[in-house]
């Protein structure tokens, strides 16, 4: 089982910053089978990037992913209030097929 | 619009049954695979089972393998996920997520969640 270990566990930064959020894979993942999802308190979780660096519908373009192999980024070029949230990677592989998230990176203002 | 309402959760003792629905609507049911992503309080994503569009194929996760079955009736847009022997580290918020097509690596579309919990 592939196990995806997030850096920081948090990051505090204030609005206007940029946030570089790393996802690390135990193992090497296609970059077709990585995601990244967004959750604020008390809501359920938002596709941000699918594809290790494609953004899903409606998604503002200071959000970008990149990466390969084991090593991805999430990166978001001038955050806005709104973007104070939980950060989640995640993973899809093996026989049989499972999903694995990471544990998170909180984003919170500095 | 995409919806996805969950419901059926509730309090059980340890040992006990619960079956949790997601009925969906604003998009063709049987096109896209379905799956249950559980959070327990305070904690992290965790996947539980996925199911393809059809209905052909189901998947589990190691830590309720043999207890959850998945199944879905696409005449009723609806997801279901059965689950038996349940134990205190199955409480969490159950969520149902839609894949991004008939087998998919990702989640595009979450429901709210419905909370089990199982205690004594």
């Amino acid at each position: 089982e592939i196990v995806l270990t997030q850096s920081p566990g948090t990051l505090s930064l204030s609005p206007g910053e940029r946030a570089t959020l790393s996802c690390r894979a135990s193992q090497s993942v296609s970059s077709n089978y990585l995601a990244w999802y967004q959750q604020k308190p008390g809501q359920a979780p938002r596709l941000l990037i699918f594809g290790a660096s494609s953004r899903a519908t409606g998604i503002p373009d200071r959000f970008s992913g990149s990466g390969s192999g084991t090593d991805f980024t999430l990166s978001i070029s001038r955050l806005e209030p709104e973007d104070f949230a939980v950060y989640y990677c995640q993973q899809y592989g093996g026989s049989p097929p499972l999903f694995t998230f990471g544990p998170g990176t909180k984003v919170d203002v500095k | 619009e995409v919806q996805l309402l969950e419901s059926g959760g509730g309090l059980v003792q340890p040992g006990g049954s619960l079956r949790l629905s997601c009925v969906v609507s604003g998009f063709t049911f049987s096109s896209y695979a379905m799956s249950w992503v559980r959070q327990a309080p305070g904690k992290g994503l965790e996947w539980v089972s996925g199911i393809r569009g059809s209905g052909s194929s189901s998947y589990y996760a190691d830590a309720v393998k043999g207890r959850i079955t998945i199944s879905r009736d696409n005449s009723k847009n609806t997801l279901y996920l059965q689950m038996n022997s349940l134990r205190a580290e199955d409480t969490a918020l159950y969520h149902c997520a839609k894949g991004g097509s008939a087998w998919s690596a990702y989640f595009d579309s979450w429901g709210q969640g419905t909370l089990v919990t199982v205690s004594s």
